[in-house]
């Protein structure tokens, strides 16, 4: 399965600093995820994006995507030592407007957020 | 927000023997459940798609009969490595789709000795 790219592939920041994480994908999708991950956790559901929006925000968090550049950026306001984490993008392969679909993940971004 | 569990968290194992490795859907009904694989320090790779009351499918080069799926209930799903090597040392994690989002659960940690 194609797997997308994410930059940087690792990140370290200052709380109170902004973090931008980047991801391509390689094929048409239905809808982009972005999910974080705790060492050696689960992974816990950020934010989805359908390929018909431009832009979402969830609290701190802003996505955007670009369907012709394949890409998308997730942008995390006002960090703290708690956003450390790895954070994945997924899209859905299935066509449909619901995240039912099988997910392809990018590489991930390791974030650390120091105090 | 619907929950999914995992059942173990974390097993270790002799080469040889074989581990099963439970996913449950705590609080909806799932006909449709995915195993993921992810090895350190990298990303998650679906494994299979688990179907209720019928085969899973596999991802190429995932080998159906060493990664025994069995989706019996609807809310349940096991995943067994049979013959385990160390080189089937991973995180295996599941997940089960709702409208609108994917719920996964924690992981189960496997350690193959």
């Amino acid at each position: 399965s194609q797997q997308g790219e994410e930059d940087p592939q690792a990140l370290s920041i200052q709380e109170g600093e902004n973090a931008t994480m980047n991801c391509s994908y390689k094929t048409s999708i239905n809808n982009l995820q972005w999910y974080r991950q705790n060492s050696g956790r689960g992974l816990v559901h950020l934010i989805l994006i359908r390929s018909n929006e431009r832009e979402k925000h969830s609290g701190r968090l802003r996505v955007t995507l670009d369907t012709s550049k394949k890409s998308s950026s997730l942008l995390i306001t006002a960090s703290r030592a708690a956003d450390t984490a790895s954070y994945f993008c997924a899209t859905d392969r299935r066509a449909g407007g619901t995240s039912y679909g099988k997910l392809t993940f990018g590489q991930g971004t390791i974030l650390t957020v120091h105090p | 927000g619907a929950v999914v569990s995992q059942h173990p968290s974390w097993v270790i194992c002799k080469s040889g023997t074989s581990v099963k490795i439970e996913c449950r859907s705590l609080d909806f009904q799932a006909t449709t459940m995915f195993w993921y694989r992810q090895f350190p320090k990298q990303s998650l790779m679906l494994m299979a798609t688990s179907n209720e009351g019928s085969k899973a499918t596999y991802e190429q080069g995932v080998e159906k009969d060493k990664f025994l799926i069995n989706h019996a209930s609807l809310t349940l799903s096991t995943l067994t490595v049979t013959s385990a090597h160390p080189e089937d040392s991973s995180f295996y994690i599941c997940s089960a789709p709702q409208p609108g989002e994917q719920y996964f659960g924690p992981g189960t940690r496997l350690t193959v000795t």
